[in-house]
């Protein structure tokens, strides 16, 4: 696609119950981030993707959240038993990955609420 | 890991007016990107600028790798320049940018 693209744009969901939140990255990209943020705040690190290569997981804060990347393009990310304090937008990136730290193109994110 | 730090946090102008945004960053970097957001979330790549100067109509950056720090130059603002902008440095050795807080900053007609 011309841009990455998320969904969805908006989940509401009870506290204990799991989501899953999908990216689709620009086309041909290999680099793949999830960022999140909190209301106000800046960007969180949570997970990157490069090629085939193993993830870089040292952003996830917890062992209930997680992520895959099927066959180099979608990612998902998951999030089990979900927290009030995992109220915020998660934001998906994607980059060329061919330089080191080659520009950010984001999505225009998940705006997830627990209640 | 690298600290990143933008200033003012805060900054507002009428229209017209002229703004430099500062980034500082603890680390020697290979790489640096300013962001803007505008008010409805959507992040946009302004800069992608890992030394030198780059200027892109009324925006323009400088990066001062040696010295650790960023300038984003904002003249003759306008309202939709209104948002956060942020900037973003990937610690030496990784492809994982940081990003500071941010510089939010309310441009009045």
């Amino acid at each position: 696609g011309a841009g990455v693209s998320q969904s969805p744009s908006n989940k509401v969901t009870e506290k204990g119950k799991d989501v899953e939140l999908r990216c689709d990255p620009i086309s041909g990209h290999t680099a793949l981030y999830w960022y999140r943020q909190s209301l106000g705040q800046g960007l969180e690190f949570l997970i990157y993707f490069q090629g085939n290569s193993a993830p870089d997981k040292s952003g996830l804060p917890s062992d209930r959240f997680s992520a895959e990347r099927t066959g180099g393009s979608v990612s998902t990310l998951t999030i089990q038993r979900t927290q009030q304090e995992d109220s915020a937008v998660y934001l998906c990136a994607s980059s060329s990955g061919l330089l080191m730290g080659s520009p950010l193109h984001f999505g225009n994110g998940t705006r997830l609420t627990v209640t | 890991g690298i600290q990143v730090e933008q200033s003012p946090p805060d900054l507002i102008l009428q229209e017209g007016a002229n703004s430099t945004l500062r980034c500082n960053f603890s680390d020697s970097v290979n790489n640096l990107q300013w962001f803007h957001q505008n008010p409805w979330g959507q992040l946009i790549n302004l800069f992608y600028i890992p030394s030198g100067t780059k200027q892109n109509g009324r925006l323009s950056a400088t990066t001062v790798a040696t010295e650790r720090y960023s300038l984003l130059y904002i003249s003759s603002s306008q309202t939709t320049d209104s948002g956060v902008y942020f900037c973003a440095v990937p610690s030496g050795g990784s492809y994982i940018p940081t990003f500071g807080r941010g510089t939010s900053l309310i441009v009045h007609p």
